[in-house]
């Protein structure tokens, strides 16, 4: 069966540091995909990142990094330099091929002034 | 760049009322899913819908729900009786064809539905 966890339930930090969230998941296919959704205080699912299982390369878009290693099942995601207005709840999604999203629990990010 | 809208953006109803959220997807996109994430808590699946008919659904999704595409570009959740523990922000999203039925990495800005 397909799950994911996020160990870190809540994470606070001050402007200008960097934080990481961590993603590890568990699946028995060798076909799949992990996301990143960011969901800010007015709910909508923001679309972060896509990656398949057969691309383990990382991934930088500006101040967002996402370090896909499979030997530790993990998808991590860094955000440098943190603003205040990455606040927010960021989930892990995995989907198997042909199957729908499990969402791992979110991990609720607050960046402080 | 298109993008999956739903309407209304919030609803509110009383127990036992029949509740219709309605969603546009993308234009080329073939598959459609209904999620929902109950206040706090992580987005669940419902049910997914794929050539006019129902490909997946979950434990959650049952005979008090329903999904429709009435035309061809509206793809609806019907509540027929809604409890109070239906309240929840209810996301529509799509995938492209090209996906083959994976993963929709679009989704609606969601429906919040109060129940009362």
């Amino acid at each position: 069966a397909q799950k994911v966890t996020q160990a870190q339930t809540e994470i606070s930090v001050v402007e200008k540091e960097d934080v990481t969230l961590d993603c590890v998941y568990e699946t028995r296919d060798t076909t799949y995909y992990l996301f990143w959704y960011k969901q800010p205080p007015s709910g909508e699912l923001v679309f972060l990142i896509r990656r398949n299982s057969f691309d383990e390369q990382n991934e930088i878009s500006g101040r967002y990094s996402w370090n896909f290693q499979k030997s530790t099942s993990s998808f991590n995601f860094t955000i440098t330099a943190s603003q205040v207005v990455d606040s927010a709840v960021y989930f892990c999604a995995l989907s198997e091929a042909q199957q729908n999203f499990v969402f791992g629990p979110g991990t609720r990010l607050s960046v402080l002034p | 760049e298109p993008e999956v809208t739903q309407t209304p953006s919030h609803q509110v109803t009383q127990m036992g009322q029949e509740v219709i959220l309605r969603c546009v997807p993308i234009s080329n996109h073939l598959y459609f899913y209904w999620y929902r994430q109950i206040l706090g808590q992580k987005v669940e699946f419902l049910v997914s819908f794929y050539n006019n008919e129902i490909s997946e659904k979950s434990e959650i999704f049952d005979d008090q729900f329903s999904v429709e595409r009435p035309d061809g570009s509206n793809f609806t959740l019907k509540i027929r009786s809604t409890k109070l523990e239906d309240s929840a922000m209810y996301f529509c999203a799509s995938s492209e064809p090209s996906l083959a039925g994976g993963p929709p990495s679009d989704f609606g800005p969601g429906t919040r539905l109060l129940v009362l």
